[in-house]
């Protein structure tokens, strides 16, 4: 295991719904991401945070809230999905963000579907 | 900017045989490559990297990468396959010049076949 676990594993939801992905990492690491991984399309980076300050948002809808309450913890709060929304959500952590040498480690990812 | 080409969707080859998943490149700068595994329902598993140094890279589970700065490639391989390398693969390229984050390739399914 790559020692960033992410909860749920898999979630339904309906598009009023309100739910949140959680993501946390246990390697002691400062920089921390979230990912949308969708059929026939390359990862798409969504956010990225850096010694909990929010440092990319990458043209990201507003139902896509993140959250980083510590450096081990970070949340992705959904709210009135889409669709087109459906997609393996991935979490990543890396020691700091800024070095390009810097690799990013990833959690297994939640899959979800929104009907 | 930064992009990265998988130019094969999907890879077939008999366990055994040698593999080869392949890479290309564009950047402004020197080039940060990288190569991720994912297999189902998993997330991406770090191979290896490219930084400086030898262009001939080895990283986890017997797999290596070869730097051909001159053909902009970064070519993921290994000499024996096994069944359960079967897996998608993906590269990826950071810009020395050009921004802090991944670009990352589409993907090549590779399917090793006993």
């Amino acid at each position: 295991e790559t020692g960033v676990t992410q909860t749920p594993r898999h979630l339904v939801m309906g598009m009023t719904n309100k739910k949140s992905l959680k993501c946390e990492q246990h390697l002691g690491h400062n920089a921390m991401y979230w990912y949308k991984q969708s059929a026939k399309k390359p990862l798409e980076l969504m956010f990225v945070y850096s010694l909990e300050e929010r440092v990319e948002n990458n043209s990201v809808p507003s139902r896509f809230s993140p959250e980083c309450p510590n450096s081990s913890h970070l949340f992705l709060h959904l709210h009135t999905l889409q669709p087109e929304d459906s997609a393996l959500y991935l979490c990543a952590s890396s020691q700091d963000w800024g070095s390009k040498q810097e690799t990013q480690y990833f959690g297994p990812g939640t899959r979800l579907l929104v009907l | 900017a930064q992009s990265v080409a998988q130019p094969e969707d999907q890879v077939n080859v008999a366990e055994g045989n040698p593999l080869t998943v392949k890479c290309t490149y564009s950047v402004s700068g020197n080039p940060y490559l990288f190569w991720y595994v994912q297999y189902p329902n998993r997330g991406l598993q770090f191979l290896l990297k490219y930084i400086t140094g030898d262009n001939l890279v080895k990283g986890s589970y017997g797999f290596e990468a070869e730097f051909n700065k001159s053909q902009t490639s970064f070519h993921l391989k290994k000499p024996s396959a096994l069944v359960s390398d079967s897996a998608l693969y993906f590269c990826a390229v950071r810009d020395e010049g050009y921004g802090q984050n991944f670009v990352f390739g589409p993907g090549t399914r590779l399917s090793v076949l006993p």
